[in-house]
């Protein structure tokens, strides 16, 4: 079973601040996948990541998959309220030709104004 | 934007009755997938679906459940005999591609069992 960590479980801070949230297993992905889930709603799909050292960026969202592709990290640069939410992860696993996400317990981010 | 519906969004059941919740995938997807998310818990994977048939299911998806594509639009995971411990929200989702698949997910149906 791919287990994925994913830290701190709970944020709490100012906007304007900076902050990065972890997703650490021991496996290896094919690919890494984050999510912002709000209260009672489906994951929403935020980037994936494919290959070892990747970097991607969507607006103040800074993204990168390990080396080893069995960590990610998801860096945020001058946090809205906006910005709160469950950040998950969930890494894909492939079974026989067929493929499956794994998630994390997730990070809660709250964003004071 | 094309996205993933499910139906409905809330449901009350008693124990021990049969559910049926209903998604729509999006249109030009092929691999088909429930996930469910107990309350205050990671969201867990149940089953996928491909060419008409399973192609993974987890510990979790037991007897008890099934999952159908009735026709060329619906995809429905089917709860019999639903216990207390059912409760949940359940997620669909489906993705283009196997390979690097991005899988885009329903708003959910919360399940709630008296």
């Amino acid at each position: 079973t791919q287990l994925l960590e994913q830290s701190p479980q709970f944020l709490s801070i100012q906007e304007g601040e900076n902050l990065t949230v972890y997703c650490n297993s021991s496996s290896v992905f094919s690919s890494l996948q984050w999510y912002r889930q709000e209260p009672g709603e489906g994951p929403v799909l935020l980037v994936t990541v494919v290959t070892g050292g990747e970097v991607k960026k969507l607006k103040r969202l800074t993204f990168q998959f390990g080396d080893a592709r069995k960590d990610s990290s998801l860096h945020i640069t001058a946090a809205q309220p906006g910005d709160t939410g469950l950040y998950l992860c969930a890494g894909e696993c492939k079974n026989s030709g067929y493929s499956t996400l794994t998630f994390g317990k997730g990070t809660m981010l709250l964003v004071s104004p | 934007e094309p996205e993933v519906t499910q139906t409905p969004s809330h449901q009350v059941t008693q124990m021990g009755q049969e559910v049926i919740l209903r998604c729509v995938p999006i249109s030009n997807h092929l691999y088909f997938y429930w996930y469910r998310q107990i309350l205050g818990q990671k969201v867990e994977f149940l089953v996928s679906f491909y060419n008409n048939e399973i192609s993974e299911k987890s510990e979790i998806f037991d007897d008890q459940f099934s999952v159908e594509r009735p026709d060329g639009s619906n995809f429905t995971l089917k709860i019999r005999s639903t216990k207390l411990e059912d409760s949940a929200m359940y997620f669909c989702a489906s993705s283009e591609a196997l390979l690097r698949g991005t899988a885009f997910f329903g708003q959910g149906t919360r399940l709630t069992v008296v």
